[in-house]
């Protein structure tokens, strides 16, 4: 199956600062999204991006499927931000999302 | 439109007891996934439910098993439960399968006393 490697593992940041997050695949995914997992577990979308660039307010993505990758991008980053950051993405025709081991940010006032 | 829900929230078992967890996805949705989260093992699929049939099944025992309805709610149960079933229970929704957007539920944290 495929493999998703997330980096960094761990950014700690002063509020206002930008960060990029990376999601590396070892294979074709389909269906590539991010999600923040909130500090009480649940899951929330912040882009469904098989390719191509997104933005949500602060927030923004880019998927180069052909080198398969994604980028997040926050910038001007509040406290709120803080929480662990997961890419996923499926194969073939399967439902099944494979996770990233997440990336945990802390953003510090 | 309502999202997806997860009942019970928290649950608290002792070992050898089974447990039943419950998801109803979004309206309309017709597929149901499983996901256990572990702080050692991460997020790891159970299984998945499209059109009350699964189609997938990940690497974990016998004791866990699910089922889906005619209406697409999910049920997933785990019998004789270990220690190391404690875990937070996410479900997944999506409108069809395969190439859709998923969005999850609250999550349901067992502990295992």
């Amino acid at each position: 199956g495929i493999q998703v490697e997330q980096s960094p593992p761990d950014l700690i940041l002063q509020e206002g600062a930008n960060s990029t997050l990376r999601c590396n695949f070892s294979d074709s995914v389909n269906n590539l999204q991010w999600f923040h997992q909130n500090p009480w577990g649940q899951l929330i979308n912040l882009f469904y991006i098989p390719s191509g660039t997104k933005q949500n307010g602060r927030l923004s993505a880019t998927t180069v499927a052909t080198e398969r990758y994604s980028l997040l991008y926050i910038s001007s980053s509040q406290t709120t931000d803080s929480g662990v950051y997961f890419c996923a993405g499926t194969q073939g025709g399967s439902e099944k999302l494979v996770f990233g081991k997440g990336t945990k940010l802390t953003v510090n006032p | 439109k309502a999202g997806v829900t997860q009942t019970p929230r928290y649950l608290i078992k002792t070992r050898g007891q089974q447990v039943t967890l419950s998801c109803s996805p979004i309206s309309g949705h017709r597929s149901v996934s499983w996901y256990q989260q572990t702080p050692g093992q991460g997020l790891q699929f159970l299984f998945e439910y499209f059109s009350e049939t699964q189609r997938n099944k990940g690497n974990f025992p016998g004791r866990f098993s699910g089922r889906q309805f005619s209406n697409s709610r999910s049920e997933m149960n785990v019998s004789t439960l270990e220690l190391g079933d404690s875990a937070l229970y996410l479900c997944a929704s999506g409108r069809d399968r395969g190439y859709n957007e998923q969005f999850f539920g609250p999550g349901t944290r067992l502990t295992v006393l």
